[in-house]
Order: structure tokens, then C-alpha cells, then sequence
């Protein structure tokens, strides 16, 4: 069964450094897609990055970046350059197969990241 | 462009009693997918509309109901409320539900934050 797993309930990072946010995924799937959100303590949950299975590369959005290890199944999440605003709590998703499933994302426990000036 | 608004945003309730919470989703999105948010539980994924149709549904009970009308928007209704009830409900929303492309993003509203007591 597809499952998400985040297995560092809590991190922090000193301002300006980088981190990286584990996550390892499991499907049967050869087809699916890999997201990361962040939940601000506001409640709404933040789209940051996306990644595809048959993508070549790994993603980048700015600050953000996907460290894609696709045979270990591990999607992790790397931010560079923290901010005092980058506090908060990040999910892993995945969406599977084309047209199948639609929006069920199965989301991870979720990591809740503490940036300390 | 105003993004998804759930209605309302703290909700109380007691025991026994029902609810309808209210989404709507970013104009021209005609998919709307539902989510509850729980400390215990994490994010589960409730149920997905799609042109007012209902395709596909988590693992939930019957008491969690939902529709969507001929505008996008969605409520989502849950009838003899029971203490584990309480939650955050987060709305989302996107063009076609990933139908076509695994990397179709949800964009998610900042929920309703209810409370059985």
C-alpha cells in the first residue's frame, strides 16, 4: 500500500543555514508524483515543490530543492539559506498513477521545523 | 486572484449535533477535495467532486457527507458529531484533480477548525 513516511518529527536550523527534510515513499505505482507543502501555524498548507517519477532532473523552486533518490524511494526536501519565516510544519505527499487516485494525496506525519535566529 | 476560502473558520459544537462546512475553490477549479487534520491522525483524505460528482472517498464513516454544486463549491456535512470529530478541515482545490498530470497542484484553503464538545 502507498505510504509516506517523515521519520524526523522535529528540526531546527540556526537562520541562513541550510536543512534537509527526510522523506521516503512507497508505491507500486511506476507512475506518480511528489509534493511538499508547509503549514504555517495559520492552517493553510503551502505548495512548494513538486516532483515527478519520470522527471530526469530534481526540482528546484528558489530556495527550495528535491534531493530525488528514486530507487531508495526517498524524496527529501533541502532548503537552503533559512529564514525566521521558513518556521513551520512541512508534509511530504504523493499522488499516484494518471488520472487514478485524482487529489487523494497520502501525506507524511509531517516535520515541524524550528529556525532560531 | 483570490484563492480558496473555506467558511467558517472556528466552528463549536456539541455531541450529537451536525455540521456543514463550506469551501470554495479557486474560480475556474472544478475539482474540490476535502481533508481532516488531527494530531493523532494526521492529514486523511475524506473525498474528491469533480463537476458535482463524487469520485472517490477515503476511509471515513457515512456521518461524513459532501456535494458540489454547479459553481465548484462544496460543503462538506457531518451528522452526529462525536468528540473524535474534532479537527481541522482543510479544503483544496485544482483544475481537473490530477486527472491529466500527476503534477497538478492543490492549492488548499486555511481550513475550519472545529470543536465537539
Amino acid at each position: 500500500a502507498q505510504k509516506i513516511t517523515q521519520t524526523q518529527p522535529g528540526m531546527f536550523v540556526q537562520e541562513k543555514e541550510a536543512v534537509t527534510l527526510d522523506c521516503t515513499y512507497d508505491t507500486s505505482d511506476p507512475s506518480y508524483g511528489l509534493f511538499w507543502y508547509k503549514q504555517p501555524s495559520s492552517g493553510e498548507m503551502i505548495f512548494l515543490i513538486y516532483q515527478g517519477s519520470y522527471d530526469q532532473q530534481n526540482a528546484t523552486e528558489g530556495r527550495y530543492s528535491l534531493n530525488f533518490q528514486k530507487a531508495r524511494k526517498s524524496a527529501n526536501l533541502v532548503i537552503s539559506a533559512s529564514q525566521l519565516g521558513d518556521s513551520a510544519m512541512y508534509f511530504c505527499a504523493m499522488r499516484e498513477g494518471l488520472g487514478g487516485g485524482y487529489n487523494k494525496l497520502i501525506f507524511g506525519a509531517g516535520t515541524r521545523l524550528a529556525v532560531h535566529p | 486572484k483570490a484563492g480558496v476560502t473555506q467558511t467558517p473558520r472556528y466552528l463549536i459544537k456539541t455531541r450529537g449535533q451536525q455540521v456543514t462546512l463550506s469551501c470554495s475553490p479557486i474560480s475556474g477549479h472544478r475539482s474540490v477535495s476535502w481533508y481532516q487534520q488531527t494530531p493523532g491522525q494526521g492529514l486523511q483524505f475524506l473525498f474528491e467532486y469533480f463537476s458535482e460528482t463524487q469520485r472517490n472517498k477515503g476511509n471515513f464513516p457515512g456521518r461524513f457527507s459532501g456535494r458540489q454544486f454547479s459553481n465548484s463549491r462544496s460543503e462538506m456535512n457531518v451528522s452526529t458529531l462525536e468528540l473524535g470529530d474534532s479537527a481541522l478541515y482543510l479544503c483544496a482545490s485544482s483544475w481537473t484533480g490530477g486527472k491529466l498530470a500527476t503534477n497538478e497542484k492543490l492549492f488548499f484553503g486555511s481550513g475550519t477548525q472545529l470543536s465537539v464538545l
